[in-house]
């Protein structure tokens, strides 16, 4: 089984700054990686996702994140933050050969942006 | 396009207590899956289906049971709550060939 680990329970910032959210996971075999948002009493919606290819991925809202196998690595980032990202952000991910849809979460990062 | 629905959205239940959450999902997703979602623990897969008729177990199934019927409904039982089943549960169905997970908003359920 994977274990995924986020760096950072809370990241504050302030508005215009950039942000990083980081994301480990333990196994090297192929993997997918996602990132999902999730604002409050609200169920996750997907923010990006590597299968494979390029390994800096953009997704909505103006994240991007890299993928970096020799250090099992998918942190998120954004140069710019509005106050509407305040929200819990959770990297998960999926053995290429497991069960499709089987994700293994991050304990998740708040992400609170201060005007 | 409803997508993902889950209901109840909220239950208060006392130990010892059954109950029933309902998923619905208008996409024609084959795969369908149960988290529950824990302060401090992210998202745990409880039980997740491949198709109509079939079940399996993922990491925290003890309490719960799961049908799937039809192929658009998947349903998650409580036979015996317990305080430890407090927690919110999500319902999730899958594209296939995106990779991308579907999320109801959630079932909140609180076991006295």
């Amino acid at each position: 089984a994977q274990s995924v680990t986020q760096l950072d329970s809370q990241v504050p910032v302030f508005e215009e700054a950039p942000v990083e959210l980081r994301c480990n996971y333990s196994s090297s075999v192929s993997v997918y990686l996602f990132w999902y948002v999730q604002y409050p009493n609200q169920g996750l919606q997907l923010l990006l996702k590597y299968l494979s290819g390029s390994t800096l991925v953009k997704g909505i809202n103006g994240f991007e994140a890299e993928f970096n196998k020799s250090q099992t690595s998918f942190h998120l980032r954004k140069p710019s933050v509005h106050i509407s990202d305040t929200a819990e952000y959770f990297c998960a991910v999926s053995d290429s050969g497991s069960t499709l849809g089987r994700l293994y979460f991050g304990r998740g990062t708040q992400l609170t942006v201060w005007p | 396009n409803a997508g993902v629905t889950q209901t109840p959205k909220f239950r208060v239940l006392k130990t010892g207590q059954s109950m029933t959450l309902l998923c619905a999902q208008d996409m024609n997703h084959e795969y369908m899956y149960w988290y529950r979602q824990d302060p401090g623990m992210g998202l745990r897969l409880i039980h997740y289906s491949v198709g109509e008729g079939t079940t399996a177990k993922g990491e925290v199934p003890d309490g719960y049971n799961v049908s799937r019927l039809k192929k658009q409904n998947f349903l998650l039982g409580l036979e015996s709550a317990a305080p430890s089943q407090t927690s919110v549960y999500f319902c999730a169905s899958i594209r296939v060939n995106t990779g991308e997970l579907f999320f109801g908003e959630g079932s909140r359920l609180t076991v006295l």
